[in-house]
């Protein structure tokens, strides 16, 4: 049981170039979450999926697109790499939207020069 | 703009102390939820406490809930070196669908 992984643990970017950070989870949970967390600070939310099918804007979603690819599996993309996006990135998923555990991979550090 | 608050930002005690950190939120909430993080690592989760709770316990964790105050604690008892860590809270929000976190309070528990 891997729990949530993500995929890759490190990746250094130039300004412009484009991505995709791989999320997936093995516990069967129907919601699934991106957030960054910049240094000193909190997660902020990018993006999340309530529910197979469903996605919506968090509170930083700017300059990234997602796709909930099946119930497992939900990526994060960078169009356009900013300076400005390098953080971690972390993926969550949870039983049910917003009233149970969220339960995390270990991030991928992005770097954008 | 952010849902949750923690207070202190940093605390630094002796092995053996209680912890205590604050949370304190701004709009209705169902539940709140405290996280752990450790250097360099994912969140992990510690407690989930419902709205109509006002105390639930996990081992050497207590954590209370004043929804009058819109605000929580979260108490570790007997702190231990492990224990050093970042700790958030974290609310729902926007119709409940997603969880917004706090800047957190970093804890270093000295040996």
């Amino acid at each position: 049981n891997a729990g949530v992984t993500q995929t890759p643990k490190f990746q250094v970017l130039k300004t412009g170039q484009s991505m995709t950070l791989q999320c997936a989870q093995d516990m069967n949970h129907n919601s699934m979450y991106w957030y960054r967390q910049d240094p000193g600070m909190g997660l902020r939310l990018i993006y999340y999926s309530a529910s197979e099918g469903t996605t919506d804007k968090g509170e930083v979603p700017n300059g990234y697109n997602v796709s909930r690819l099946n119930k497992r599996e939900f990526s994060l993309r960078l169009e356009s790499a900013a300076p400005s996006q390098t953080s971690v990135y972390f993926c969550a998923s949870s039983e049910a939207p917003g009233n149970s555990p969220l339960h995390f991979g270990n991030g991928t550090r992005l770097t954008v020069t | 703009s952010q849902q949750g608050e923690e207070d202190p930002q940093a605390l630094s005690i002796q092995e053996g102390e209680n912890a205590t950190m604050n949370c304190s939120y701004k709009t209705s909430i169902n539940n709140l939820q405290w996280y752990r993080q450790n250097s360099g690592r994912g969140l992990v989760h510690l407690i989930l406490i419902r709205s109509n709770e006002r105390e639930k316990h996990s081992g050497r964790l207590r954590v209370t809930l004043d929804t009058s105050k819109k605000s929580s604690s979260l108490l570790i008892t007997a702190s231990r070196a492990a224990d050093t860590a970042s700790y958030f809270c974290a609310t729902p929000s926007g119709g409940y669908n997603k969880l917004i976190f706090g800047a957190g309070t970093r804890l270093a528990v000295h040996p």
